[in-house]
């Protein structure tokens, strides 16, 4: 089975500070993506990683950036958090061969900004 | 552009009715691929189907089943005799080709109701 895990599941954080989220997948995959959920928005993709230090921006990347030195790593940084970026963020893994493979998610870590 | 409605934003049944879930699709590419997942409370995605542009076929799998129809866009989701485990919150979505790799755009999501 496709493991996808990620870092915490509940974050709370301060204003201003620099948060880090992770998500390691085990089965090989060389996409990875992170979206923020939103109640009556759905799933938004913020950045995704088709490869080792590969990285292309999602529909939302604004006050996000990622890291991807490892195949299995995919990280989410958030430089310097907001309460706008209160939410849930989901992590999820494809292997790559065109638009059929589904996406494997991770459990979420919900992230809360005060 | 491609873009996913589900317009049905939550649905309350009692248990053992069939419910369906509607799914509007758009897109200009000829090649695409569909997808159902189920967001349980624990909060993770799990997939259910997926579905291919040139397969109209209905699928069936258990109590779930699906149907296709590229004239009207739709790919519609139905949970015959539902169960309060179907409460959840469904996605639709679709392919997509970002330059690099594929992707996926996701509906907004329903919420599914099953009372006892």
């Amino acid at each position: 089975d496709v493991k996808v895990t990620q870092s915490s599941r509940y974050l709370v954080k301060r204003t201003g500070e620099k948060v880090f989220l992770e998500c390691v997948q085990d089965m090989d995959h060389e996409n990875m993506f992170w979206y923020r959920q939103d109640p009556g928005l759905g799933l938004r993709l913020i950045y995704f990683s088709y490869d080792v230090k590969m990285k292309e921006k999602g529909d939302i990347p604004e006050g996000y950036s990622v890291s991807r030195e490892k195949k299995e790593r995919f990280s989410l940084i958030l430089e310097s958090a907001s309460t706008n970026q209160t939410s849930m963020y989901l992590c999820a893994s494809s292997p790559t061969g065109g638009s059929s493979y589904e996406q494997y998610f991770g459990p979420g870590t919900r992230l809360t900004v005060t | 552009a491609q873009k996913v409605t589900q317009a049905q934003t939550e649905i309350s049944v009692v248990e053992k009715e069939d419910v369906t879930l509607d799914c509007v699709y758009e897109t200009r590419d000829t090649t695409y691929y569909l997808f159902w997942y189920k967001q349980p409370p624990s909060g993770e995605l799990v997939f259910l189907i997926r579905r291919n542009s040139f397969d109209e076929q209905n699928e069936i799998s258990g109590r779930y089943s699906w149907n296709f129809q590229k004239s009207t866009s739709s790919f519609n989701f139905t949970i015959t005799a539902s169960q309060v485990v179907d409460s959840a919150v469904y996605f639709c979505a679709l392919s997509g080709w970002s330059g690099a790799t594929n992707k996926l755009i996701f509906g907004t999501g329903t919420l599914l109701a099953v009372q006892p």
